[in-house]
């Protein structure tokens, strides 16, 4: 069973610091991450995907992947009130490129 | 415009009533899936589809059947709900497997179908 774990959180920082966004998964033959973000009742949207080993940066977002730990994590600089939402890993490729999702991380960012 | 379109956006039905709710996507995308959303349970896979005629279960395919007979439609058929069933659906579509410079294995999001079971 392919699994992908995230802390559910909540997360709770205050406006203008890192949020950290922490997720692992299980099959070492992923090939994509992605990070979506997900508003209360709202459809998810994509906001970073990473391939490679290594830092990605994308404005204030940072993704940063590790498959020799199968570690991803996102990073949000200077917080925003925003930035408040449930953040969602994925993992896809390998064979069949189906996606599995985690449960998400619910970030709050206090004004 | 390039979107994913699920009907009904809300429905409220009762026991046992066989309802389908429509996915159609514009982008001639290989990839079609079905998610439910639940409190705590984040997003859960129901069925996917690799390609026209090409289903299979994802985790949670008890008591929803599907079918691809077309490239754009990819309906959700409940037989006989059940209020366990109660939930929000999301459709969602992707291109084919391969990635490339021009496919970055981006999953499209409808806007959600609230489901309610008396």
């Amino acid at each position: 069973q392919k699994e992908v774990e995230q802390n559910s959180g909540p997360l709770s920082v205050p406006e203008g610091a890192i949020a950290s966004l922490n997720c692992t998964y299980s099959d070492r033959g992923s090939q994509s991450f992605f990070w979506y973000r997900q508003y209360s009742g709202k459809s998810p949207e994509l906001i970073m995907f990473i391939y490679s080993n290594g830092d990605k940066e994308d404005g204030r977002f940072t993704a940063q992947l590790n498959k020799a730990s199968q570690y991803v994590s996102l990073l949000i600089r200077d917080s925003q009130p925003s930035d408040s939402a449930t953040y969602l890993c994925a993992v896809g490729g390998g064979s069949q490129g189906n996606l599995i999702f985690g449960k998400g991380t619910k970030l709050s960012v206090k004004p | 415009e390039a979107q994913v379109t699920q009907n009904p956006r809300y429905l409220i039905t009762v026991t046992g009533k066989k309802l389908t709710v429509t996915c159609s996507q514009n982008m001639n995308h290989e990839y079609m899936s079905w998610y439910r959303q639940d409190p705590g349970l984040g997003l859960r896979q129901i069925y996917y589809s690799m390609n026209v005629e090409v289903t299979d279960k994802g985790d949670v395919p008890e008591g929803y059947k599907v079918s691809r007979k077309e490239k754009r439609n990819f309906p959700l058929i409940l037989e006989s709900p059940s209020p366990n069933q109660t939930s929000l659906y999301f459709c969602a579509s992707k291109q084919g497997a391969r990635l490339d410079l021009r496919n970055t294995g981006e999953l499209f999001f409808g806007e959600g179908s609230r489901l309610t079971v008396l």
